[in-house]
């Protein structure tokens, strides 16, 4: 089966400061689409950041980017300069041609204190 | 552009009624997926459609159903609602369905009594 694992629950991190939350993925497509959610409390999910499978170059939004290991199947996403609007669950997801759909992980709760 | 828009943001029903909700997409875009997100389930995928075709289906039963219009505005229904419907539903639009951005839309949270 295809699966997202997000490993941390929930996540910590100061005003200012960077964090990284962690996601892998299994999948035997060689074709794919990850993608990093992010969804406040008001449950309106915005798209922070895509990356291509086939590119190697790791996916850039501002203060936000990511790390994709292909072969360790690995896409983890940095938040550089946390605000305070930052806070909110955070969902990796990837999507491939043969199964047409966004598959989810379970979600990280990024809380940011001052 | 306006975003994507659903309606109608809150339903309340009682089991065994059925209802329906609409998803207006970005203008321009083909392709409308709908989720469903629960605490104890997460986001799970219900359906894609394309230019009127429903491409795929989630692992839902026979009582979820959906369509697309040719204007790309997509409906789904559940019928014979149970308790366990109860849940967030969220419609997302892209301009094209292998793997363009999906944009989601603020959802339909439905309960069911």
């Amino acid at each position: 089966a295809q699966t997202v694992t997000q490993s941390q629950p929930e996540m910590s991190v100061q005003e200012a400061e960077t964090v990284t939350l962690s996601c892998t993925y299994d999948t035997s497509e060689s074709d794919y689409y990850l993608f990093w959610y992010k969804q406040p409390p008001s449950r309106q999910m915005i798209l922070v950041i895509r990356q291509e499978a086939y590119k190697q170059q790791n996916a850039t939004e501002n203060r936000f980017s990511v790390n994709f290991q292909k072969a360790a199947k690995s896409f983890s996403l940095k938040i550089s300069d946390s605000q305070l609007g930052d806070a909110a669950m955070y969902f990796c997801a990837y999507y491939t041609g043969t199964a047409s759909k966004l598959t989810f992980g379970t979600g990280t709760r990024l809380q940011v204190t001052l | 552009k306006a975003g994507v828009t659903q309606t109608p943001r809150y339903l309340i029903k009682t089991r065994g009624q059925q209802v329906t909700l609409s998803c207006s997409p970005i203008s321009g875009h083909r392709s409308v997926s709908w989720y469903q997100q629960t605490p104890g389930q997460g986001l799970q995928f219900l359906f894609e459609y394309f230019s009127e075709t429903q491409r795929n289906k989630g692992n839902f039963p026979g009582r979820f159903s959906g369509r697309q219009f040719s204007n790309s505005r997509s409906e789904m229904n559940v019928s014979t609602l149970e308790l366990g419907d109860s849940a967030l539903y969220l419609c997302a639009s892209s301009f094209w369905p292998f793997g363009d951005e999906q944009f989601f839309g603020p959802g339909t949270r439905l309960t069911v009594l």
